[in-house]
C-alpha cells in the first residue's frame, strides 16, 4: 500500500534562509508525487508534481523539489523563505492507475521575521 | 472562470442528524472527489465520481454517499453524524482525460462540519 511520510510536523525557518520539507513515499513502482500549500481556512494549492519526467521540478512561488527514487524521497525547498510562505504543506502521491491520493500529515511552516 | 465552489461554507449539526455537502467543479471539469480533511491532518479520501458513477472509495462506512448531476456538480451525504466526522470536507475537481494522464486536481475551500 502506499504511503506518504513527512518529517517534521512543524518546522520554523528566519526569513530568507533556505526551506526544506523533507517528504518519503512508500510504493512498489515510482508513483506520481506532489506538493500542495494550505493557507488558514482555504483549500489545497498545487505547488508542484512529478510525472516521471524530470527529476528536478520547478514550482510555483519558487519552490522545487527533487525526486530520489533511490531513497524513495520529494524533499521541497525554497533557497529563500519570504514570510508569505508561512503555511501548510502536504506531500500526496497518486498511483498511475488510480486519481485517488494519498497525503501526508502536513508540515506548518513557521517563518521567523 | 470560476474554480471549484463548495457551499455551505460552515455547518452545525447534531449527532445523529444528517448532512448535505455541495461542490461545482471548476469550468470544464468533469470529475470529482471528495476528502476529509480532520484537524491537524492530511485530507482522506472518501470517494469519486466520474460520469455520475461512484469510481473509486476510500475506507468510509456506507453512512458517506455521494451523487453527481448531469452538469457535473456533487454532493457528499453524510448519515447518522457522529462527533468524530467533525472535520473539513474538501471537494476537488479534474478533467479525465486521457484517462492515463496526471491531470492536476483542483481544490475547493471546503466545508467547515462541526457535530456537537
Amino acid at each position: 500500500a502506499q504511503s506518504v511520510t513527512q518529517l517534521g510536523s512543524h518546522v520554523s525557518v528566519s526569513e530568507g534562509a533556505l526551506v526544506l520539507l523533507r517528504c518519503n513515499y512508500s510504493s512498489s513502482v515510482p508513483p506520481y508525487l506532489f506538493w500542495y500549500v494550505q493557507y488558514p481556512n482555504q483549500g489545497l494549492q498545487l505547488l508542484l508534481k512529478y510525472t516521471s519526467a524530470a527529476t528536478l521540478v520547478k514550482g510555483i512561488n519558487g519552490f522545487e523539489a527533487e525526486f530520489k527514487k533511490s531513497e524513495t524521497s520529494f524533499h521541497l525547498t525554497k533557497p529563500s523563505a519570504h514570510m508569505s510562505d508561512a503555511a501548510e504543506y502536504f506531500c500526496a502521491v497518486r498511483m498511475v492507475e488510480y486519481d485517488k491520493i494519498i497525503f501526508g500529515k502536513g508540515t506548518r511552516l513557521h517563518i521567523l521575521p | 472562470d470560476a474554480g471549484v465552489t463548495q457551499s455551505p461554507t460552515h455547518l452545525i449539526k447534531t449527532r445523529g442528524q444528517q448532512v448535505t455537502l455541495r461542490c461545482s467543479p471548476k469550468s470544464g471539469h468533469d470529475t470529482v472527489s471528495w476528502y476529509q480533511q480532520a484537524l491537524g491532518q492530511g485530507p482522506q479520501f472518501i470517494f469519486q465520481y466520474y460520469e455520475e458513477e461512484e469510481r473509486q472509495r476510500g475506507n468510509f462506512p456506507d453512512r458517506f454517499s455521494g451523487h453527481q448531476f448531469p452538469n457535473y456538480s456533487s454532493e457528499l451525504n453524510v448519515n447518522a453524524l457522529l462527533l468524530g466526522d467533525s472535520a473539513l470536507y474538501l471537494c476537488a475537481s479534474s478533467f479525465m482525460w486521457p484517462p492515463q494522464g496526471v491531470y492536476e486536481q483542483y481544490f475547493g475551500p471546503g466545508t467547515r462540519l462541526t457535530v456537537t
